[in-house]
């Protein structure tokens, strides 16, 4: 059971560069969301899905974009990489139901610098 | 919509002390209430969850927290702290069917 799974761990880009961060879930789980990490700003949410084909955006989702083509995965595109995008960004994923049920389990994260 | 506000964004103490971070929340409904912990360089940890069950939740490491619904608090506490428990504290609140929402975090600093 790999759990939530993010790649890459780290990676520097250039300013104007465009990549993706993959992350993907072996739990079925219907609920996915990416935040990014800055020091004392706490993790803010960019972009969250509570099922594929449902995508909406968070506290920071300006030069983001998202799409959930398939239940396990939740790709973060990086649509023209600028300097204030560095940070460290952490997928989530969760199910939704009520109860004990909802717990949210948390990528390793993933370290971004652009220069 | 709903928010978490976690007051002190450092807290110092002693080993053996009273650990109490402190966290606020803010929702139209009832919510699930989580406590995280994250040590350098390091992803998050669940401590514990509240998820309308016990108002007293008791997590890992020792760890437990209250939910006061008059008070829309959740503080974490610790009876007696050790040098291990320096990391960052992160409070999170979600609502059945939105994305969990995190507070700016509280560096819990452990002095010998």
């Amino acid at each position: 059971n790999a759990g939530v799974t993010q790649t890459p761990k780290f990676q520097v880009l250039k300013t104007g560069q465009s990549m993706t961060l993959q992350c993907a879930q072996d739990m079925n789980h219907e609920y996915m969301s990416w935040y990014r990490q800055d020091p004392g700003m706490g993790l803010r949410l960019i972009h969250y899905s509570v099922g594929a084909g449902i995508t909406d955006q968070g506290e920071v989702p300006n030069g983001y974009n998202v799409s959930r083509s398939t239940t396990e995965d939740f790709p973060l595109r990086l649509l023209s990489a600028a300097p204030s995008q560095t940070s460290v960004y952490f997928c989530a994923s969760g199910d939704l139901t009520g109860g004990s049920g909802n717990t949210i389990y948390f990528g390793e994260g993933s370290w971004l610098t652009v220069v | 919509a709903q928010s978490v506000t976690q007051l002190g964004s450092h807290v110092s103490v002693s080993e053996g002390a009273l650990v109490l971070l402190r966290c606020n929340y803010s929702s139209s409904v009832p919510p699930y209430l989580f406590w995280y912990v994250q040590y350098p360089n390091q992803g998050l940890q669940l401590l514990l969850k509240y998820t309308s069950a016990a108002t007293l939740v008791k997590g890992i490491n020792g760890f437990e927290a209250e939910f006061k619904k008059s008070e829309t608090s959740f503080h974490l506490t610790k009876p007696s702290a050790h040098m291990s428990d320096a990391a960052e504290y992160f409070c999170a609140v979600k609502k059945a069917g939105t994305a969990l929402i995190f507070g700016k975090g509280t560096t819990l600093s452990v002095s010998s």
